[in-house]
């Protein structure tokens, strides 16, 4: 599976959009790229996946660049209860194994 | 609702002793995964299982052990051949990578 890089930490005001990069440019053809969060002391919890399209869905906007080898999470109204560490993963289940590598994510803080 | 429950949500060991988490689900997911984290830290995947009866090594198997008898059912041991086991243990599991993965609240193991 590809590696991914985020940025360690970023802040965002409430209210505003929060849009989080991820670099992943050995990603291969059939590696979708894969976003969870994790709030403190708690589960990582699934919030949007794609592949070559843009997505959308109740949480967030995924954009992915032609190219594929970055993408941006986008949570258009981030609110005090987005805080959270973000997980970007490049992951594929071709093969025997499915499984996710999580890395060390971005601290996103929402700040009132 | 279905989901994935972990218990206890708290666990204290003494140095030597065995102990076991439980992980149980009722999503009817033929996988399940279990992940370790420590503090400020990525998780890292211990062992998964795909189908029941059958599990494989993760990237830090070591003083661990599983069982996959049922479905729903994933409990992870944590031997006393595990020199370092306070951590965050959280389990998971996905039925398609479409789905990705739901995660449980986790259990925070502590030895003392």
């Amino acid at each position: 599976d590809a590696k991914t890089t985020q940025p360690t930490s970023m802040d965002c005001a409430e209210g505003r959009a929060a849009n989080l990069p991820c670099n992943h440019s050995t990603i291969s053809g059939n590696e979708y790229v894969y976003w969870y969060r994790q709030i403190h002391s708690q589960g990582p919890q699934y919030i949007i996946h794609g592949l070559k399209n843009n997505e959308t869905n109740e949480m967030a906007s995924l954009i992915i660049t032609e190219d594929r080898k970055s993408s941006t999470l986008i949570l258009p109204h981030a609110t005090l209860r987005d805080t959270a560490v973000y997980y970007c993963i490049a992951y594929s289940s071709s093969g025997s194994a499915r499984q996710l590598t999580f890395g060390s994510g971005t601290q996103l803080t929402v700040l009132p | 609702d279905g989901g994935i429950t972990q218990s206890p949500k708290y666990l204290f060991r003494k140095e030597g002793q065995n102990v076991t988490l439980s992980c149980e689900q009722n999503l009817n997911h033929d996988a399940m995964y279990w992940y370790r984290q420590d503090p400020g830290q990525g998780l890292r995947l211990i062992y998964y299982s795909q189908i029941v009866n059958d599990f494989q090594k993760g990237d830090i198997a070591e003083g661990y052990s599983v069982s996959r008898e049922k479905k729903e059912s994933f409990p992870l041991t944590v031997t006393s051949a595990q020199k370092n086991p306070t951590a965050f243990y959280l389990c998971a599991s996905s039925i398609s990578r479409e789905d990705g993965y739901t995660f449980g609240s986790g259990t925070r193991l502590t030895v003392v």
